[in-house]
């Protein structure tokens, strides 16, 4: 069982279309996060929830909009994508906001936006 | 800004030799310390987590922190091919954010 899920794995899209990626964590955690890694392979924090709340909010452009349905699922939702959009975007879940043992990743999403 | 920073390699070690890897912060309120290693395609897994000075062993790798220096290395001992991969450090800053460095790209030569 695959402890963080992301989908879809890859997405290829043309500017100004509208995406969502889904995030699903099976292992009772009450804290989600959304990362984005670029093409430098710097992991930049983008949001993140602990029990359905927003917790974090970057500065990230509100193109990016977070949803959390229920503590297990993480969705991100991109409004008019642009070509710098183009990264790989992490979820990632831990026990609590403070958890000392670290995040669990997913496999990530591969954005390509042409 | 708090930052992590790394220096970005690649760092080329022979097989069989200690890779050592470091990692400076700048947010003096920090208290959890973590590895990440991050294989070419793949999402970060961790491998070391370290939370008080000194240093946490934990097969081959060993975590070292200086807390006065606000310095946190990985040492690899033994290398492997299999060990070639990129090293993020991450540090839980005080307001409870994981912010991770650019990364240290490891190159294991048989």
């Amino acid at each position: 069982d695959t402890a963080v899920s992301q989908t879809p794995k890859y997405l290829v899209t043309q500017m100004g279309n509208d995406k969502s990626i889904k995030c699903e964590q099976n292992l009772g955690h009450d804290t989600m996060y959304w990362y984005k890694q670029d093409s430098k392979k710097f992991l930049k924090i983008m949001f993140s929830y602990n029990n359905k709340e927003l917790i974090i909010n970057e500065t990230v452009p509100n193109r990016f909009s977070p949803k959390s349905p229920d503590k297990a699922h993480l969705n991100l939702h991109i409004n008019s994508l642009e070509l710098g959009d183009s990264a790989v975007y992490f979820c990632a879940s831990s026990q609590d906001l403070r958890d000392p043992y670290g995040y669990t990743f997913g496999s990530g999403t591969r954005l390509t936006v042409v | 800004q708090k930052e992590v920073e790394q220096n970005s390699g690649p760092l080329s070690v022979p097989e069989g030799a200690i890779a050592s890897l470091n990692c400076t912060y700048s947010d003096r309120g920090s208290q959890s310390f973590f590895w990440y290693r991050q294989y070419s395609g793949k999402s970060p897994e961790l491998i070391m987590s370290i939370y008080s000075n000194g240093d946490k062993e934990d097969g081959r790798f060993t975590a070292q922190l200086n807390k006065a220096s606000q310095y946190v290395s990985l040492l690899i001992r033994d290398s492997q091919p299999s060990d070639s991969a990129t090293y993020l450090c991450a540090v839980n800053d005080r307001d409870d954010k994981i912010i991770f460095g650019k990364g240290t790209r490891l190159h294991i030569l048989p």
